[in-house]
């Protein structure tokens, strides 16, 4: 079964760029999204189609995808910003889900 | 602004069914498909299927058989089923929205999530 690799915790100080990586087989033959969960919360989708911002998904955060990995990049990181991250990809027809990276604000 | 509500029991049997059932409201089930996801505490996500508003599905392999999801457009809702639960089956589960399988199939809206707890 395919699988999405993401570091289990990124740490960056508020005002610098953080970046999350996904790795997956050939994952850029395919679209990968982002999602933010804060605790108690639903997820939120931040990154849609590899690179593409929802509307009022502030424009600090950005994607990209290439390769074997997708990247969530977020700049001028705020506190804010500090919640889990998962990026998803389809691959025939199965919804696949990283295993998620808590990125830490500090 | 479609919302979507979970509803079922908090509490299944081991070896018994969980069935939750997702109610869509401010937006049409039709031309979407509908997923279930969930979330075991203090974990990450895991896909469990979704359902087409034709009736066509899939599911995760790794729950092989026991995932039944089935949808009533009639009155805006989809449900699932999982058989056999056992007390790794305990977590939060969320239905949500997508509008495909490849470009368009990030999940743009979440329900707020039930607890299941599978225990004796």
């Amino acid at each position: 079964s395919y699988e999405l690799t993401q570091p289990p915790s990124v740490s960056v100080s508020p005002g610098q760029t953080a970046s999350i990586t996904c790795s997956g087989d050939r994952l850029g033959d395919k679209y990968a999204c982002w999602y933010q969960q804060k605790p108690g919360q639903s997820p939120v989708v931040v990154i849609y189609q590899d690179t593409k911002r929802p509307s009022g998904i502030p424009e600090r955060f950005s994607g990209s995808n290439s390769g074997n990995t997708a990247t969530l990049t977020i700049s001028g990181t705020q506190p804010m910003d500090e919640a889990d991250y998962y990026c998803q990809a389809w691959d025939s027809s199965t919804g696949v889900f990283g295993g998620g990276t808590k990125l830490t604000v500090l | 602004q479609v919302q979507l509500q979970e509803s079922g029991p908090g509490l299944v049997k081991p070896s018994e069914t969980l069935s939750l059932t997702c109610t869509v409201s401010g937006g049409s089930i039709s031309s979407y498909y509908w997923s279930w996801i969930r979330q075991p505490p203090g974990k990450g996500l895991e896909w469990i299927g979704y359902i087409y508003y034709s009736g066509s599905t899939n599911n995760n392999p790794s729950l092989k058989s026991r995932v039944t999801i089935s949808i009533d457009t009639s009155k805006k809702q989809f449900s699932l089923r999982l058989s056999s639960v056992t007390a790794a089956d305990t977590a939060v589960y969320y239905c949500a929205r997508h509008r495909g399988l490849s470009d368009y199939g990030n999940f743009d809206s979440w329900g707020q999530g039930t607890l299941v707890t599978v225990s004796s």
